[in-house]
């Protein structure tokens, strides 16, 4: 069945770096595009950033641009969201999930809780 | 930046129908996709492409989408309907991308 399981979430403090893991299994990575979303304590759901199927159209929300980074390795099926220059407001829980045509997302992982502080 | 807008919360007697609303400019020119969420877990997509239904979910659940406003339906509302559901666009010809701020579904 289809599986999406994030790590590398953490605490850490302002200004610094992550990397998220996404790692996918039960289809064909390659075939399909991703996205992150993330969900501040308490919160509502925010897109953060979208990867096509080939890595070459990646897209991000404002706040984060020029501050994240996405990347995918096919040969470990897996995707990637670099965290760099971290902001308190950067606090969340962060999903990654997959895109259906249409724009859905129609699996997503547990998360991963990124805390920013000092 | 394109703006969906959800009531924070709708109320529902158990056996009844809850309507969930997501007004945005023209969206019924769009796809709209609808999840829910309870405490703890992960969304869940319930609703795709205005009115599918992914597999397993109960046809209890529906949508409509015209004009200025999507609807998630849900018919005979149960106990475990209790949670946070979301309206989401991602339209690849324009530049729609966001969720809506989240209904918070009570069955009384």
């Amino acid at each position: 069945q289809v599986q999406l399981v994030e790590s590398g979430g953490g605490v850490v403090q302002p200004g610094r770096s992550l990397r998220l893991s996404c790692a996918a299994s039960g289809f064909i990575f390659s075939n399909f595009d991703f996205h992150w979303v993330r969900q501040a304590p308490g919160k509502g759901l925010e897109w953060v950033a979208f990867t096509s199927d080939d890595g070459f159209y990646e897209e991000f929300r404002e706040s984060v641009r020029g501050r994240f980074i996405v990347s995918r390795d096919t040969s470990r099926n897996t995707l990637y969201l670099q965290l760099n220059s971290l902001r308190p407001e950067d606090t969340a829980v962060y999903y990654c999930a997959r895109h259906r045509a249409g724009g859905s997302l129609d699996h997503w992982g547990r998360g991963t809780l990124v805390t920013v502080s000092s | 930046s394109y703006v969906l807008t959800q009531p924070p919360s709708v109320s529902v007697a158990p056996g009844k129908t809850a309507g969930i609303s997501c007004g945005g400019n023209s969206i019924g020119s769009l796809n709209v996709h609808w999840y829910q969420q309870k405490p703890g877990q992960a969304p869940l997509l319930v609703i795709y492409n205005d009115n599918d239904r992914p597999s397993g979910i109960p046809e209890r659940f529906s949508g409509s989408n015209s004009a200025n406003t999507a609807t998630l339906t849900i018919s005979r509302v149960e106990a475990g309907d209790e949670a946070d559901y979301y309206c989401q666009v991602f339209d690849t010809h324009t530049d729609h991308r966001a969720f809506g701020g989240g209904t918070k579904l009570t069955v009384l």
